[in-house]
């Protein structure tokens, strides 16, 4: 089983600050890997998938990198809205099977 | 617009039964995989199961194998999640999702709004 380690696991930063959110899988998942937003009493969001491809209706600051074990998630200036937990997810190659990180929490310093 | 819309959690004894319901619209919901992924309360997200478009192929996590059953009905645009044996770990709120993907499912979007599954005597 594919195990997928996010850090920091909470990131203090200020409105118009960059975020850099990391997620490494415990051995290659290609570039099966996607991003979610959740914000408290509400379900997750699609922001990334495939690694680096912005979900619709994303906005551009937003990105995502990284292929093989270790991706990155950027917010490039953090707006109010952005102050959420963030998680990554892959996919097993066969069956499809999915395993998500255990979160990063963004929250306001 | 795409929605998916759970029903069916609430309160259930350990060792009982419960089936949820996830109506979808907006979208051709026979062309697409489908899955239920679940949250215990504070916790992080897991994956439970899911459901190739015809409903021939069935993958669950672990955890849930021989006591969860994932379906589909086509015709009438709904996923399913048939919960047996149940324990107080499977305490969660459920959610459904789309899964999506250029050849086999590699994400969830959307998601649903989630049912809360609780577990206690």
């Amino acid at each position: 089983e594919i195990v997928l380690t996010q850090s920091p696991a909470t990131l203090s930063l200020s409105p118009g600050e960059r975020a850099t959110l990391s997620c490494r899988a415990s051995q290659s998942v290609s570039s099966y890997l996607a991003w979610y937003q959740q914000k408290p009493g509400q379900a997750p969001r699609l922001l990334i998938y495939d690694a680096s491809n912005r979900a619709t209706g994303i906005p551009a600051r937003f990105s995502g990198s990284g292929s093989g074990t270790d991706f990155t998630l950027t917010i490039s200036s953090l707006e109010p809205e952005d102050f959420a937990v963030y998680y990554c997810q892959q996919r097993s190659n066969w069956p499809p099977e999915f395993t998500f990180g255990p979160g990063t929490k963004v929250d306001i310093k | 617009e795409v929605q998916l819309v759970e029903s069916g959690g609430g309160l259930v004894q350990p060792g009982g039964s419960l089936r949820l319901s996830c109506a979808a619209s907006g979208f051709t919901f026979s062309s697409y995989w489908m899955s239920w992924v679940r949250q215990a309360p504070g916790k992080g997200l897991e994956w439970v199961a899911n459901i190739k478009q015809d409903g021939s192929e069935k993958y669950y996590v672990d955890s849930v194998k021989g006591r969860f059953t994932i379906s589909r009905d086509n015709a009438k645009n709904s996923l399913y999640l048939q919960m047996n044996s149940l324990r107080a770990e499977d305490t969660a709120v459920y959610y459904c999702a789309r899964s999506d993907g250029d050849y086999v499912p590699n994400w969830f979007d959307p998601w649903g709004q989630g049912t809360l599954v609780t577990v206690s005597s």
